[in-house]
């Protein structure tokens, strides 16, 4: 089984501090996503990896950044974390095909709260 | 761009109640589409899917057919449980490969014995 852990379950921290999540994936996966998800908004994405030291932004990259310096490995950074990004983060992985994306594979998401 | 819309929710079921949530989607080309399922406290884990116009994808009792003419991929569950509530998101992948995942704002789903 696809195993996709993230480092916290819940973290608190305030505003101006730089908060690193953390995503671990098992399965060898060439792509690795952040997404948070938010009441009435759905998933959006962050940032997203098709392989090591290669990001792409997603549809709101403003306030984070990323690295993912080893394959299994991709670290969501808030640079100097504001109330607004107060959310749960999702991380997921998966297989890359082709120009196709294959079934992305969750773990089960940091609630972040920025006091 | 691409985009998913579902139907709003809560929706509220009873126990064996028909379930249908709505979704249709916008995109270039020839879509892989999905369905997403969150259980409380949980990331989210795929229901089903189908990557063909015409294709059903079929899961757990729950079912959506992939309908190209109407843009649409509607979940269905001929007898909700208890245990299916939950929040579902189709998702779709374009094939053109510049986003991997485009979800729907989600329906929360209660049913109640």
């Amino acid at each position: 089984d696809v195993k996709v852990t993230q480092s916290s379950r819940y973290l608190v921290k305030r505003t101006g501090e730089k908060v690193f999540l953390e995503c671990v994936q098992d399965m060898d996966h060439e792509n690795m996503f952040w997404y948070r998800q938010d009441p009435g908004l759905g998933l959006r994405l962050i940032y997203f990896s098709y392989d090591v030291k290669m990001k792409e932004k997603g549809d709101i990259p403003e306030g984070y950044s990323v690295s993912r310096e080893k394959k299994e490995r991709f670290s969501l950074i808030l640079e100097s974390a504001s109330t607004n990004q107060t959310s749960m983060y999702l991380c997921a992985s998966s297989l890359r095909v082709g120009r196709e994306y294959n079934e992305q594979f969750f773990g089960p998401g940091t609630r972040l709260t920025v006091l | 761009g691409d985009s998913v819309t579902q139907m709003e929710g809560p929706v509220t079921l009873s126990e064996e109640a028909f379930l249908t949530i709505n979704c249709t989607y916008t995109a270039t080309g020839y879509p892989s589409l999905f369905w997403y399922v969150q259980y409380p406290g949980e990331g989210l884990q795929l229901l089903l899917k189908a990557t063909k116009a015409d294709d059903k994808g079929s899961n757990k009792g729950f079912e959506a057919t992939y309908r190209k003419e109407t843009t649409s991929f509607h979940l269905e569950k001929g007898s909700v449980q208890v245990s299916d509530s939950a929040v579902y998101f189709c998702a779709l992948t374009s094939n053109s490969g510049n986003t991997p995942l485009v979800f729907g704002k989600g329906t929360r789903l209660s049913v109640i014995a």
